[in-house]
């Protein structure tokens, strides 16, 4: 079946550190590939994907890689701030509209 | 435009109870989702509509049911509610087909005692 693995959390951080959250995923197929954050007291929403191997997602800062090698996509921010805690979500689809969600990652930037 | 909204935001419910929760989509999308958000689980799929008239179990469909009333609204069901049934619900949408976006609700929170 399909399945991600995600970094445990919770990972408190100051602001501007570096962060990384690893995910790895199973699949049967050639899996899209997503992360999805939410912010305190909402839904999800799209944080960046890639649908290919070697693509790289980007937005608001964040990046990550499809490393079909080592069937990972990492999630990497050079300098949180504040405004960045919230859950982290990594999740994929094969060959259809459903999602499968990793636990979640809370991470925490202190000020 | 709205997106996604359900109603309510937040139920308590009495072991044995019903209740429909409600959701409506404005962006035209085919497909609708019911998730299910549990601590250290992740979203885990309930049912699925991947176009109107049509509906599927997901991941964790027992004691649970769905109407897709027209393209915008999908409904979920807890005919008898149990307290392994307290969580938060997620309804989603998005356009048919693998790798597209998914687009969140708020969330309801509900909790059976």
């Amino acid at each position: 079946g399909n399945s991600v693995t995600q970094m445990e959390g919770p990972v408190t951080l100051s602001e501007e550190a570096f962060l990384t959250i690893n995910c790895t995923y199973t699949a049967t197929g050639y899996p899209s590939l997503f992360w999805y954050v939410q912010y305190p007291g909402e839904g999800l929403q799209l944080l960046l994907k890639a649908t290919k191997a070697d693509d790289k997602g980007s937005n608001k800062g964040f990046e990550a890689t499809y490393r079909k090698e080592t069937t990972s996509f990492h999630l990497e921010k050079g300098s949180v701030q504040v405004s960045d805690s919230a859950v982290y979500f990594c999740a994929l689809s094969v060959n259809d509209y459903k999602l499968s969600f990793g636990a979640g990652t809370t991470v925490t930037v202190r000020a | 435009n709205a997106g996604v909204t359900q109603t309510p935001k937040f139920q308590v419910l009495k072991t044995g109870q019903s209740m429909t929760l409600q959701c409506a989509q404005d962006m035209n999308h085919n497909s609708m989702y019911w998730y299910r958000q549990d601590p250290g689980m992740g979203l885990r799929l309930i049912y699925y509509s991947a176009s109107e008239g049509t509906t599927d179990k997901g991941e964790v469909p027992n004691g649970y049911n769905v109407s897709r009333l027209n393209k915008r609204e999908f409904s979920l069901r807890l005919e008898s509610a149990a307290p392994s049934q307290t969580s938060v619900y997620f309804c989603a949408s998005s356009e048919a087909g693998p790798g597209n976006e998914q687009f969140f609700g708020p969330g309801t929170r509900l909790t059976v005692l």
